[in-house]
C-alpha cells in the first residue's frame, strides 16, 4: 500500500543541525520529496531525489536515502529560526502522472 | 517566471452550495494536480490533468471534480458541499516528461463551509 510516515514533532536549538526522518512503504517510488510549509502558506519545495541515489547535497539541506530500509531523512545544517515550518516528505510513484503521496508533516521548532 | 496562481485564496461557502477553484500553472507546464490539506486527514490527491485529459485519481466522491483547458489553466468544483469539506486546496505544476518530476505548488485557496 501506499504510506509515508514521520515523526510529528522536532526542536532544535538555532545553530545546531536538524534531522527529519521518514518511511515510505512503496518500493515503486520513483522521486522522493521534502517540501517546507509555512503558517497560511502553500508547499515549497525544497528538494528531492530519484530513487537509485544515496545521498543529495543542496547548500544546507542533505537529504540521505536508505532504499532497503526505505527511509529517508533530511538534515538541515546550521538550523536558523527561519527554518521553523512544517516539514512534509513525500514519495511520487512508478507511473503515478505525478501523484504524490505525503507524510503527516514534521513541525519544526527552533528555539534560542 | 510567475509560480502557480490560485484563485481565490479564501472563500466562504454555505452547506449546500457549490464551490470552483481556480489554478493557473507556471507557463510551459502541462500537468497540473489538486489535493486537499485539512488537520485531520493531512495531504490527499485528488486529480491529476495533463492536456486536458484527467490522468489520475484519488478516493474522493463524485462531488469533486475537474477540468483543464488547453492553456493548461484548471479548475475544481466541489458541488452539494458539506462542512468537512472546509479545507486548503493546493494545486501544483509539473512539466511532466513521463516521470515524476518537480512539482511546484500555488498557496492554495483556503475554503471555509458554514
Amino acid at each position: 500500500g501506499e504510506d509515508v510516515e514521520q515523526s510529528l514533532f522536532l526542536s532544535v536549538r538555532e545553530g545546531d543541525s536538524s534531522v527529519i526522518n521518514c518511511t515510505y512503504t512503496d518500493s515503486s517510488s520513483t522521486y522522493l520529496y521534502w517540501y517546507k510549509q509555512e503558517p497560511g502558506a502553500g508547499l515549497q519545495l525544497l528538494t528531492y531525489i530519484f530513487s537509485n541515489m544515496d545521498m543529495k547535497q543542496d547548500q544546507r539541506l542533505t537529504v540521505l536515502l536508505n532504499k532497503k530500509d526505505k527511509h529517508l531523512s533530511l538534515r538541515i545544517a546550521d538550523t536558523q529560526t527561519g527554518d521553523s515550518a512544517i516539514y512534509f516528505c513525500a514519495e511520487g510513484l512508478s507511473g503515478g502522472y505525478n501523484k504524490l503521496i505525503f507524510g503527516a508533516g514534521t513541525r519544526l521548532a527552533v528555539h534560542p | 517566471k510567475a509560480g502557480v496562481t490560485q484563485t481565490p485564496r479564501y472563500l466562504i461557502k454555505t452547506r449546500g452550495q457549490q464551490v470552483t477553484l481556480s489554478c493557473s500553472p507556471i507557463s510551459g507546464h502541462r500537468s497540473v494536480s489538486w489535493y486537499q490539506q485539512t488537520p485531520g486527514q493531512g495531504l490527499q490527491f485528488l486529480f491529476e490533468y495533463f492536456s486536458e485529459t484527467q490522468r489520475n485519481k484519488g478516493n474522493f466522491p463524485g462531488r469533486f471534480s475537474g477540468r483543464q483547458f488547453s492553456n493548461s489553466r484548471s479548475e475544481m468544483n466541489v458541488s452539494t458541499l458539506e462542512l468537512g469539506d472546509s479545507a486548503l486546496y493546493l494545486c501544483a505544476s509539473s512539466n511532466d516528461g513521463g516521470l515524476n518530476t518537480e512539482a511546484f505548488f500555488g498557496q492554495g485557496t483556503r475554503l471555509t463551509v458554514v
